[in-house]
């Protein structure tokens, strides 16, 4: 079955920076489009960033562009986060996420992972 | 990247219906059939059920249908059950630059 497992959350000040790992088994990683999706505390569900299957393709919301970076390890299945200039904003569970059409990216989201707190605090 | 506009809360008694709106514009919701809903119990992760504007992915029970007119989507839950309370979040597709937005999400009581 299909299991997505975030880790590398954390307590982190502002200005610094955190990584994210999603390790991904039960399905061909290398076939599908990838997401991380934030929820603050409280709060909605915010879309954040999507890598293509292949890595030629990577877009941003525009509140982390320039400052997170997504990217993937398909030899070892395995999606991350790269979060620099960390702001108290960013404070949410980051859920990785897979895309329902494989390469195809519309943001349809079929499997979720279990998430992983980021609180950004002084 | 404005989210999509969803009331804040809806309630019904068992057995009843509810319709949960997600009104969006003409570049996601308008301009895709790739509206998405997403039901999310507290302390869990959020679960597909409706993709591509009214279809069921496999498992998820009939009572819950999905529909669009212009640029607002609507989940509609008939028959309603104690086990349908949660949040539920609508998804457009919004191109190319913006990607994807979420709806602010409805919290849904069972009365």
């Amino acid at each position: 079955q299909v299991q997505l497992v975030e880790s590398g959350g954390g307590v982190v000040q502002p200005g610094r920076s955190l990584r994210l790992s999603c390790a991904a088994s039960g399905f061909t990683f290398s076939t599908y489009a990838m997401h991380w999706v934030r929820q603050a505390p409280g709060k909605g569900l915010e879309w954040v960033a999507v890598i293509s299957y292949d890595r030629s393709n990577k877009y941003y919301a525009d509140s982390v562009k320039g400052r997170f970076t997504i990217s993937r390890d398909n030899s070892k299945n395995t999606l991350y986060l790269q979060m620099n200039s960390l702001r108290a904003e960013d404070t949410a569970v980051y859920y990785c996420a897979r895309e329902r059409r494989g390469p195809m990216i519309v943001v349809v989201i079929d499997y979720w992972g279990q998430g992983t707190l980021v609180t950004v605090s002084s | 990247q404005s989210a999509l506009t969803q009331p804040r809360s809806v309630s019904g008694s068992p057995g009843q219906s509810v319709t949960i709106s997600c009104t969006g514009t003409s570049s996601d919701v308008g301009s895709y059939n790739y509206v998405s809903w997403y039901q999310q119990h507290p302390g869990k992760a959020p679960k597909l059920i409706i993709y591509d504007v009214s279809k069921r992915p496999s498992g998820v029970p009939d009572r819950f249908s999905g529909s669009k007119s212009g640029n607002t989507a609507s989940l509609t839950i008939s028959g309603l059950q104690a086990e349908d309370e949660a949040d539920y979040y609508c998804c457009s597709y919004a191109g190319s630059y913006t990607l994807g937005v979420f709806g602010g999400g409805t919290k849904l009581t069972v009365l």
